[in-house]
């Protein structure tokens, strides 16, 4: 069966260092992949996704991702970090719910920003 | 720009009533989805739609059902609300199949329930 694996549950990093979030996949076929942010209090927005072509992808808000295949990983960089970019931050992978597509998510990553 | 809206931010509600969530979407999806979302346990999917009337179960629906009337509307309903489902919930929409392969969804806001 698919799946995320995000395995680290908090990050804390100083605001101007780089800054890389950890994603692992279990699917057999090419997958989709995507990252999303989610600021307190707020809904999930979208910060990139590969479908296929260019494994290096980038997104919104100076952030990129890398896709691997012989790793089964899909990293999301950034590098100087802002204080707004504390936020969590949730990996998934498409896949077929039996009548439609949908999506399946990793537990997340909380990330800190220090001054 | 997709916009998903849920119909309240912050919901309290008592052990044994009857909840509705409800989602709306403005991009004629045929997709809608409903998932918790819990410290450490990220997003799970609870139900979710891909045309009027269609529902399917995702991968925690006990203890709610779901409604589709109208295409742009989602409700997610607690039969009975208890303590166990104080929680996070999000709407997210996306496009159907007939446009070719897309898992890309929209999200709402969240409304945090507490039953007490």
């Amino acid at each position: 069966a698919q799946s995320v694996t995000q395995p680290d549950i908090h990050i804390t990093v100083s605001e101007g260092a780089s800054l890389e979030l950890r994603c692992n996949y279990s699917y057999g076929a090419t997958p989709y992949l995507f990252w999303y942010v989610q600021s307190p209090g707020q809904g999930l927005q979208l910060l990139l996704k590969y479908f296929s072509g260019d494994t290096l992808v980038q997104g919104i808000k100076g952030f990129e991702a890398e896709f691997k295949r012989s790793q089964s990983s899909f990293n999301l960089r950034k590098p100087s970090v802002h204080w707004s970019d504390a936020a969590e931050y949730f990996c998934a992978v498409g896949a077929w719910g039996g009548a439609t597509n949908k999506l399946i998510f990793g537990t997340g990553t909380l990330l800190a920003v220090q001054p | 720009d997709v916009k998903v809206t849920q119909s309240s931010r912050y919901l309290v509600k008592r052990t044994g009533e009857k909840v509705f969530l409800e989602c709306v979407q403005d991009m004629d999806h045929e997709n809608m989805f409903w998932y918790r979302q819990d410290p450490g346990l990220g997003l799970r999917l609870i139900y979710f739609s891909y045309d009027v009337k269609m529902k399917e179960k995702g991968d925690i629906p006990e203890g709610y059902s779901v409604s589709r009337e109208k295409k742009e509307r989602f409700s997610l309903i607690l039969e009975s609300a208890s303590t166990n489902q104080t929680s996070m919930y999000l709407c997210a929409s996306s496009l159907g199949l007939a446009g070719g392969p897309s898992y890309e969804q929209y999200f709402g806001p969240g409304t945090r329930l507490t039953v007490t």
